[in-house]
């Protein structure tokens, strides 16, 4: 079965400052990587996605995430974060041999600090 | 469009209690799950409903059950609520079911549970 491991659990974080949260699974065979995104109170959203193709992905609001095959990994960053980026964020696998099903990570909380 | 609703927002039970969560979409999709979401587990997957009709067992189905009523709406219910089960429960929808797709899971707001 798939697992994911979001190494950390809070990161705090200045405002203008770079930030990177990193994501591990355990099986690169035949998967499909994901970022969602919680805002306080609300549901998760989808902030991006790797499906296939070039191996960096970039959301709308300035997020990106590189899929690295050989490491497991698919971390999230951004060069400089904005009070409003204050949110969870939940890494998740779809495996194609487990019918899509998608597995989370703990989720990390980004604290952006003024 | 207000995308998927879930009611209520918070509930509180006693132990054996039972109760129904509700949700609905209205973005004529297919597929509807519901997961629960425990601090530093992220989300499982409870049960899901590929199309109108069908229902299927997640990771974490015990002591659940589900009805998909109509296209719009999947309820999951507790028919003895235990400790266990408290948690945030979220509903979600997506026009193709993951089995077959990887279309976007769409989620509600949640519904806060604490059973004493």
């Amino acid at each position: 079965a798939q697992s994911v491991t979001q190494l950390d659990s809070q990161v705090p974080v200045f405002e203008e400052a770079p930030v990177e949260l990193r994501c591990n699974y355990s099986s690169s065979v035949s998967v499909y990587l994901f970022w969602y995104v919680q805002y306080p109170n609300q549901g998760l959203q989808l902030l991006l996605k790797y499906l296939s193709g070039s191996t960096l992905v970039k959301s709308i609001n300035g997020f990106e995430a590189e899929f690295n095959k050989s490491q497991t990994s698919f971390h999230l960053r951004k060069p400089s974060v904005h009070i409003s980026d204050t949110a969870e964020y939940f890494c998740a696998v779809s495996d194609q041999n487990a019918g899509n099903m998608l597995t989370f990570g703990g989720g990390t909380r980004l604290m952006v600090k003024p | 469009n207000a995308g998927v609703t879930q009611t209520p927002k918070f509930q509180v039970l006693k132990t054996g209690q039972s109760m129904t969560l509700q949700c609905a979409q209205d973005m004529n999709h297919n597929s509807m799950y519901w997961y629960r979401q425990d601090p530093g587990m992220g989300l499982r997957l409870i049960y899901y409903s590929a199309s109108e009709g069908t229902t299927d067992k997640g990771e974490v189905p015990n002591g659940y059950n589900v009805s998909r009523l109509n296209k719009r709406e999947f309820s999951l219910r507790l028919e003895s609520a235990a400790p266990s089960q408290t948690s945030v429960y979220f509903c979600a929808s997506s026009e193709r079911p993951m089995m077959v797709s990887t279309d976007t899971q769409y989620f509600g707001p949640g519904t806060r549970l604490t059973v004493l």
